[in-house]
């Protein structure tokens, strides 16, 4: 099983600031196959990013994913209100097929 | 815009078996996946398993004893039972549409309390 770990636990920035959220798995993932999720108290969680660095609809372009092999980052270039939350890195393709990191808080 | 909508008991009893429904609009169930993910009281997420539209499963091998994953594209249903059920298993059980890789759509949660 792969074993996803998230860093910080808690990020506490202001608006206007930039967040860097750290994933890191147990062994080598494809970049295809890491995806990031925001999700906010009381809601489920959102779709950010997947694949190479791709944002899903709607999202803005101060959300960037990058990395490989076994590090990958997912920045907010410049943080908004809204962007509190709780984020998730994903991996897919080894048994079970699909597992998620432990979060990183974001406090704005 | 799919929408997807879980149903369900909030309570069960300890040994017994739990059964969710995920009733979908605005959308086809064609050329999706369709799974269960479970988010624990610690706020951990946990994939339980998938079906896709065809009828092919791919379970955790974490729950593979006790889960059963169906689907009635007639109807736009797709439903969980998990047996056995302990303490451990409670939490959020969201219902969420999938492309191979990725969940790109969340239903609102059903809180299931495990309790006798």
């Amino acid at each position: 099983e792969i074993v996803l770990t998230q860093s910080p636990g808690t990020l506490s920035l202001s608006p206007g600031e930039r967040a860097s959220l750290s994933c890191r798995a147990s062994q080598r993932i494809s970049s295809r196959f890491l995806a990031w999720y925001q999700q906010k108290p009381g809601q489920a969680p959102r779709l950010l990013i997947y694949g190479e660095g791709n944002r899903a609809t709607g999202i803005p372009d101060r959300f960037t994913g990058s990395g490989s092999g076994t590090e990958f980052t997912l920045t907010i270039s410049r943080l908004e209100p809204e962007d509190f939350g709780v984020y998730f890195c994903q991996q897919y393709g080894s048994s079970p097929l699909f597992t998620f990191g432990p979060g990183t808080r974001v406090d704005v | 815009q799919v929408q997807l909508q879980e149903s369900g008991p909030g309570l069960v009893k300890p040994s017994e078996t739990l059964s969710l429904t995920c009733t979908v609009s605005g959308g086809s169930m064609n050329d999706y996946f369709w799974s269960w993910i479970r988010q624990t009281p610690g706020k951990a997420l946990e994939w339980i398993g998938y079906i896709y539209y065809t009828g092919s499963v791919n379970y955790n091998p974490s729950f593979k004893s006790r889960v059963t994953i169906s689907i009635d594209t007639s109807k736009s249903q797709f439903s969980l039972d998990l047996t056995s059920m302990t303490g451990a298993d409670t939490a959020v059980y969201y219902c969420v549409r999938g492309e191979i890789t990725i969940f790109d759509s969340w239903g609102r949660g059903s809180l299931v309390t495990v309790s006798s």
